[in-house]
């Protein structure tokens, strides 16, 4: 079965550099999830959209911003990087409109800021 | 605001030994509640969910029940194997509806001896 795409997996920048990682949801799903996860620590909701609109917000820090494409897939705009942002983000997808609430995660973007 | 609460890890057992994983939760309203598995390096997979009180999630010989009286989804396994060693996270979402984020507890690492 199609999982949730990730791109790129692993991703190194400087800091004060911009990155932009992809997601791409299982096919049909609609609503989009962007989760941080910091070495040793559960993830943390940043940001989620629904239909292409966002619909929640979380600890997302103002340097970082998010969109929901028309083939639902979404792109996490990253800019003026820290060192603190150093951390696996993973994409979750799913389809809320049928009754399922479960969210499917993709396999994460490993960013490394030095 | 919502919270989950997990035993901390790591958690040591011999193969075929029965698990439990404790988990509570704080959350105004009905929230459905989940179990992620993070094996090294992976992403998070949807181990089980229950979405109302006394609901019972299995799969793979896992198995949580929703009691909303103990606000608990405690997960168990009668026998478990090396291969179930990995980071457990119990999760809730606060509504039954579009475009709401996941809360995770802290997450508990298993390690099963041979």
């Amino acid at each position: 079965a199609a999982g949730v795409i990730q791109s790129p997996r692993h991703l190194i920048k400087e800091k004060r550099e911009t990155a932009t990682l992809k997601c791409y949801p299982i096919p049909r799903h609609d609503t989009v999830y962007w989760y941080q996860q910091g070495p040793g620590q559960d993830p943390q909701f940043l940001i989620s959209f629904y239909e292409k609109m966002q619909s929640d917000k979380g600890s997302i820090p103002d340097r970082f911003s998010a969109q929901q494409f028309s083939d639902y897939h979404s792109e996490l705009n990253m800019s003026s990087l820290e060192l603190g942002d150093s951390a696996l983000y993973f994409c979750a997808s799913s389809q809320p409109g049928t009754g399922r609430y479960e969210q499917y995660f993709g396999p994460g973007t490993r960013l490394t800021v030095t | 605001g919502n919270s989950v609460t997990q035993m901390e890890g790591p958690v040591t057992l011999s193969e075929e030994a029965f698990l439990t994983i404790n988990c509570t939760y704080t959350a105004t309203g009905y929230p459905s509640l989940f179990w992620y598995v993070q094996y090294p390096g992976e992403g998070l997979q949807l181990l089980l969910k229950a979405t109302k009180a006394d609901d019972k999630g299995s799969n793979k010989g896992f198995e949580a029940t929703y009691r909303k009286e103990t606000t608990s989804f405690h997960l168990e396994k009668g026998s478990v194997q090396v291969s179930d060693s990995a980071v457990y996270f119990c999760a809730l979402s606060p509504y039954n509806n579009a475009g709401n984020m996941l809360t995770f507890g802290g997450g508990t690492r298993l390690m099963v001896k041979p």
